[in-house]
């Protein structure tokens, strides 16, 4: 059955270390996007990817870097400039001009 | 400078009544609207949307109305049941935005049995 998966769940970093954080979808959905909620906040837009060789920055894009090399594929790297990389990390996608996105799991990454 | 705000941040509920979730927009953009829930440490899952060209959309015991003039949008869910219990987001798309969603704060549902 299709759907989105995200790995692993939890994830632990030393401070100062990248981390790729995975996403798949397997909806045959043009576009994903990656979200990060904070404690007791809403979704904030980190970036997004329309098609397949294309992302764009979304409201906190510094410190994260994305590949869209294949269309069920988009994993998000958590770079070392992050200043503030310990969050709970979502992915979702959404098919051509269907406002309705569906969210993976997620992954809690913990940085110390 | 949020766009979309839930003022509430949580909501406390008896079983069998109403809960009605609240939503303000600011952005006059804004031509599709979404309830999403989300249970700890889950993804949000879909619940409802409206059209801007309606003023209510209803899918059993949840109920969206929209009011434009006014820039609020608001969620019923009758009757309220335990396992509502979830943190609550209203989402806004705008047009022209293509599938970029703008989410709220979330309110916390609670529904004591």
């Amino acid at each position: 059955d299709g759907g989105i998966t995200q790995s692993p769940k939890y994830l632990f970093r030393k401070e100062g270390q990248n981390v790729t954080l995975s996403c798949e979808q397997n909806l045959n959905h043009d576009a994903m996007y990656w979200y990060r909620q904070d404690p007791g906040q809403g979704l904030r837009l980190i970036y997004y990817s329309q098609i397949v060789n294309d992302f764009q920055k979304g409201d906190i894009a510094e410190g994260y870097s994305v590949s869209r090399e294949k269309k069920e594929s988009f994993p998000l790297t958590v770079t070392s400039a992050q200043k503030n990389p310990t969050a709970f990390y979502l992915c979702a996608s959404s098919k051509g001009e269907i406002y309705e996105q569906y969210f993976g799991p997620g992954t809690r990454l913990t940085v110390t | 400078d949020q766009q979309v705000k839930q003022n509430s941040p949580s909501l406390s509920v008896q079983e069998g009544r109403i809960s009605i979730l609240n939503c303000d927009y600011t952005n006059s953009m804004f031509d599709y609207f979404l309830w999403y829930k989300k249970y700890p440490a889950e993804g949000p899952t879909f619940l409802i949307s409206i059209s801007s060209i309606k003023d209510k959309n209803e899918d059993g015991r949840f109920t969206v109305f929209l009011n434009k003039s006014a820039k609020h949008l608001s969620l019923h869910i009758v009757p309220s049941q335990p396992g509502d219990s979830a943190v609550y987001f209203c989402a806004a798309s705008a047009l022209g935005a293509g599938n970029m969603l703008t989410f709220g704060g979330g309110t916390r549902l609670m529904v004591k049995p």
